[in-house]
């Protein structure tokens, strides 16, 4: 088992919809989450970072964590056509030096 | 353009080769890490090196080697290369060695054997 598990997807959704991405994990120990968006052919782009549990909002992105359930989500409200990427979600433990990535899910936003 | 800089973009080489990818940081920048991602493995973490020093190893196989100079740019070098080499190459950069705050990547560098 993998320790960070990601639906590859794709996930193909109309625009202005709401996506909902979601990672599990199984290692207890990660305290800090992270989500990154890769287009095709280009490096991941950092898109959000969260601590331990709780919603964190920016903009029209809101990433959630439930460390009881080792679950985390990111929100896409009013999505647009160029929301269309790979989404990749990333966790670390506390006193380490690497991130664990998730294989990422492939969304498409049709206008 | 996130600041960091990796060369070539593309390379294609036989098996058995050897070649050398190159990473400058981000301006400011101390760590650098090296990651590989393929198909089926997604994002795999091989190596980190803070300030000129090794700081951590991931899944990095005994072929490849890497290093950071004093001007902070790093390479990796693979060898021995076999066509399950293939992947694109990403090196990542953050100004602390444990960055809580995530990593900036450059854009990578596509191997492909043959």
């Amino acid at each position: 088992q993998k320790e960070v598990e990601q639906d590859p997807g794709p996930l193909s959704v109309p625009e202005g919809a709401i996506v909902s991405l979601n990672c599990t994990y199984s290692n207890s120990a990660f305290q800090y989450f992270m989500w990154y968006r890769q287009y095709s052919r280009k490096g991941p782009e950092l898109l959000m970072y969260t601590y331990s549990s709780g919603n964190k909002e920016d903009g029209r992105f809101t990433a959630q964590v439930d460390k009881s359930s080792k679950y985390i989500s990111l929100f896409i409200r009013d999505s647009q056509p160029s929301d269309s990427a790979t989404y990749l979600c990333a966790m670390s433990a506390s006193g380490t030096y690497k991130y664990i990535f998730g294989t990422g899910t492939r969304l498409k936003v049709l206008a | 353009d996130s600041g960091v800089t990796q060369t070539p973009k593309h390379l294609i080489t036989a098996t058995g080769q050897r070649v050398t990818l190159r990473c400058s940081p981000r301006s400011g920048d101390l760590s650098v890490y090296w990651y590989q991602q393929s198909l089926d493995q997604g994002l795999q973490f091989l190596i980190q090196y803070y300030n000129g020093e090794e700081r951590a190893k991931g899944n990095i196989l005994e072929r490849f080697s890497a290093q950071q100079f004093p001007d902070l740019h790093s390479e990796l070098n693979l060898s021995s290369l076999e066509l399950g080499d293939s992947a694109l190459y990403f090196c990542a950069s953050s100004v602390r060695a444990g960055s809580i705050y995530g990593y900036t990547f450059g854009s990578g560098t596509r191997l492909t054997v043959v």
